[in-house]
């Protein structure tokens, strides 16, 4: 069965900290994987991947795509408290059905 | 560009009831996919529709049912109301459907959150 694994679950950091997010997938014909960051509403889309080692950055995030290793990681620097969200990994089976991991909570404090 | 749209934002039902919600999407775009979100279980798959078809479907009983008109808007409805059912119902467009060699983003309307007493 596919499934999308995120860790840590939560994770706690002070202002200015850099953190990173990983994600790991077992996807039926993987073809694509995105990142979604979810505070007290809809998920807001971040990133798509498709190719491996290639890596797309928006100001203080970026992230990476390992198709070897079958995971990416979503990096945050210089953290601010607006960046406490929920961090969701989702992958694309070549069905086309999107499968999602069970997010990260992050909380950054002042 | 007005973004995904759902409608209502909130919803208190009992138990056997039936419920619909509605998803409009972003102009343009074509796919509408239903999810479930809980707390236990995260964001669950219900299904897709593109062109008014049915492309994709999660693990959810026959209760849970959907349709797409020719405008893109679509539909969800659940039947015979389960308390498990409570929830927050996310709706999310893209503006062809995703599978082969194409994958397309998906942008996520505000959600229904739907409660049953």
């Amino acid at each position: 069965e596919d499934k999308v694994v995120q860790s840590p679950l939560s994770l706690v950091v002070h202002e200015g900290d850099t953190v990173t997010l990983n994600c790991s997938y077992e996807v039926t014909n993987f073809r694509s994987l995105l990142w979604y960051k979810q505070e007290k509403k809809a998920p807001t889309f971040l990133f798509m991947l498709t190719s491996s080692g290639i890596e797309k950055k928006s100001g203080r995030l970026s992230s990476i795509l390992d198709k070897k290793e079958l995971s990416s990681i979503l990096n945050i620097t210089a953290t601010q408290t607006g960046d406490s969200a929920i961090y969701l990994c989702a992958a694309y089976n070549q069905g086309g059905k999107l499968i999602f991991g069970q997010g990260t909570e992050l909380s950054v404090k002042p | 560009k007005a973004g995904v749209t759902q409608t209502p934002r909130y919803l208190i039902k009992t138990r056997g009831q039936q419920v619909t919600l509605s998803c409009s999407p972003i102009s343009g775009h074509r796919s509408v996919s239903w999810y479930q979100q809980t707390p236990g279980q995260g964001l669950q798959f219900l299904f897709e529709y593109f062109s008014e078809t049915q492309r994709n479907k999660g693990n959810f009983p026959g209760r849970f049912s959907g349709r797409q008109f020719s405008n893109s808007r679509s539909e969800m409805n659940v039947s015979t109301l389960e308390l498990g059912d409570s929830a927050l119902y996310l709706c999310a467009s893209s503006l062809l459907t995703s599978g082969g060699l194409s994958s397309y983003e998906q942008y996520f309307g505000p959600g229904t959150r739907l409660t049953v007493t």
